[in-house]
């Protein structure tokens, strides 16, 4: 099946710094997330983000679906940034999401 | 539009209890997942339902597990006879009709199940 590898592990900022972190993918994919689960365990979408670049406030998402792989900048990082950051994608012609191990981000004051 | 719906948040038994847990998806989403996360791991597809319809339950462990979506009311995720190892989080995505894969996952704010 289809692996999904995130880098890097384990990122500890400083607040105000800014951030990228890798999603690397083995095979072709319909679909592409990126979440953010915070300190309490809630799951929170940031990206749909299959191809292309979007935009929100702090945070973007690049895909290049035909390198298989996608990035997420986290630009002027705040404490409430810190948790850890998962990349799921669908594989082409399944619909299962496959989540990466993830990036465990914290951001200090 | 309320988001995905699961309910409890927190549900403790003890081993050999049974534990249900409650997803109710998206208005107008006909397709529901869970996908179970150990801790300190990623999210785990176990199951993908449609309406009185198990799709794909090849994540679901074999024994104790069983799931439902029925024509109404919510999907249950059914554990029977618990033990430690499946103290996790449990959490419920849904999606709109059409087919499936092509179209963004909504996921609910996931069941913590702790077996005492």
């Amino acid at each position: 099946g289809i692996q999904v590898e995130q880098s890097p592990p384990d990122l500890i900022l400083q607040e105000g710094a800014n951030s990228t972190l890798r999603c690397n993918f083995s095979d072709s994919v319909n679909n592409l997330q990126w979440f953010h689960q915070n300190p309490w365990g809630q799951l929170i979408n940031l990206f749909y983000i299959p191809s292309g670049t979007k935009q929100n406030g702090r945070l973007s998402a690049t895909t290049v679906a035909t390198e298989r792989y996608s990035l997420l900048y986290i630009s002027s990082s705040q404490t409430t940034d810190s948790g850890v950051y998962f990349c799921a994608v669908v594989s082409s012609g399944t619909y299962k999401y496959i989540f990466g191990t993830g990036t465990r981000l914290k951001v200090l004051a | 539009n309320a988001g995905v719906m699961q309910n409890p948040r927190h549900l403790v038994r003890r081993r050999g209890q049974e534990a249900r847990l409650r997803c109710s998806p998206m208005k107008g989403h006909s397709h529901v997942y869970w996908y179970r996360q150990l801790p300190e791991e990623g999210l785990k597809f176990m199951v993908y339902l449609q309406k009185e319809n198990i799709i794909d339950e090849s994540g679901m462990p074999k024994e104790r597990f069983s799931a439902e979506f029925p024509k109404e009311g919510p999907s249950i995720l059914r554990i029977q006879q618990v033990v430690r190892g499946d103290s996790a989080a449990y959490f419920c995505a849904s999606s709109p009709p059409g087919i499936a894969g092509g179209d963004t996952q909504y996921f609910g704010p996931g069941t913590r199940l702790t077996v005492l």
